[in-house]
């Protein structure tokens, strides 16, 4: 069956240039999240959708990450005039679990960004 | 969320049971103890998950102590593909939790051959 995709795979971007990473949950899924993983260390949380609902974005480092997700599937995360320091791996997961309840997420690939 | 502490590095022998020790000594009575694997260059993937009891399924065992300060992945016949970085993690279930990952450095276990 079909996971969590991610595109695109790879980003390079120059410093400045405004870039989006797509996520496709798993048909179904009410909860998703975008994590950031920098090299060498655990994803850490960037933001959360529960639908089409933003309920969460205090992981989000800077206003130039915006994320939107408007028909509660579909769900993408841009960055604006990206900086060198938002080279990381982009990760996404979708979970069917709703707010206030543990359930298992099942994580993309990820987009790994790089800012020269 | 309590914190976890977890080795940073294992080593283990292929076909030999894999035992990764955590943490948790914070710890609160409604939070669940998580695991989660992340091979080189995925995402990563969910194996177990308890609260109180010891709990098995087709990947791994979990054991939790009686006072839940810490508990023990168990990967009962490590393979080479069980190579990854492994993260132990402690979730909240109260009613405003959304249920995001904390994640912290895991444990990288190479099972060699």
């Amino acid at each position: 069956g079909a996971g969590v995709s991610q595109s695109p795979r790879y980003k390079v971007a120059k410093r400045g240039q405004d870039v989006a990473l797509r996520c496709d949950p798993i048909s179904g899924h009410v909860s998703l999240f975008w994590y950031q993983q920098a090299l060498g260390q655990g994803p850490e949380f960037l933001t959360y959708f529960q639908n089409e609902a933003q309920l969460d974005k205090s992981g989000l480092p800077s206003d130039r990450f915006f994320a939107e997700r408007p028909e509660g599937s579909v769900s993408t995360l841009k960055i604006q005039r990206t900086q060198q320091e938002d080279s990381a791996v982009y990760l996404c997961a979708s979970s069917l679990a709703v707010r206030g309840r543990a359930g298992e997420q099942f994580f993309g690939p990820g987009t790994r960004l790089t800012v020269l | 969320d309590a914190k976890t502490t977890q080795p940073t590095s294992m080593d283990c022998a292929e076909g030999r049971a894999a035992n990764l020790p955590c943490n948790h000594s914070t710890i609160s009575g409604n939070e669940y103890v998580y695991w989660y694997r992340q091979i080189h260059s995925q995402g990563p993937q969910y194996i177990i998950h308890g609260l109180k009891n010891n709990e098995t399924n087709e990947m791994a065992s979990l054991i939790i102590t009686e006072d839940r300060k810490s508990s023990t992945l168990i990967l009962p016949h490590a393979t080479l593909r069980d190579t990854a970085v492994y993260y132990c993690i402690v979730r909240s279930l109260e009613g405003g939790s959304q249920g995001n990952l904390i994640f912290g450095k895991g444990t990288k276990l190479s099972v060699k051959p």
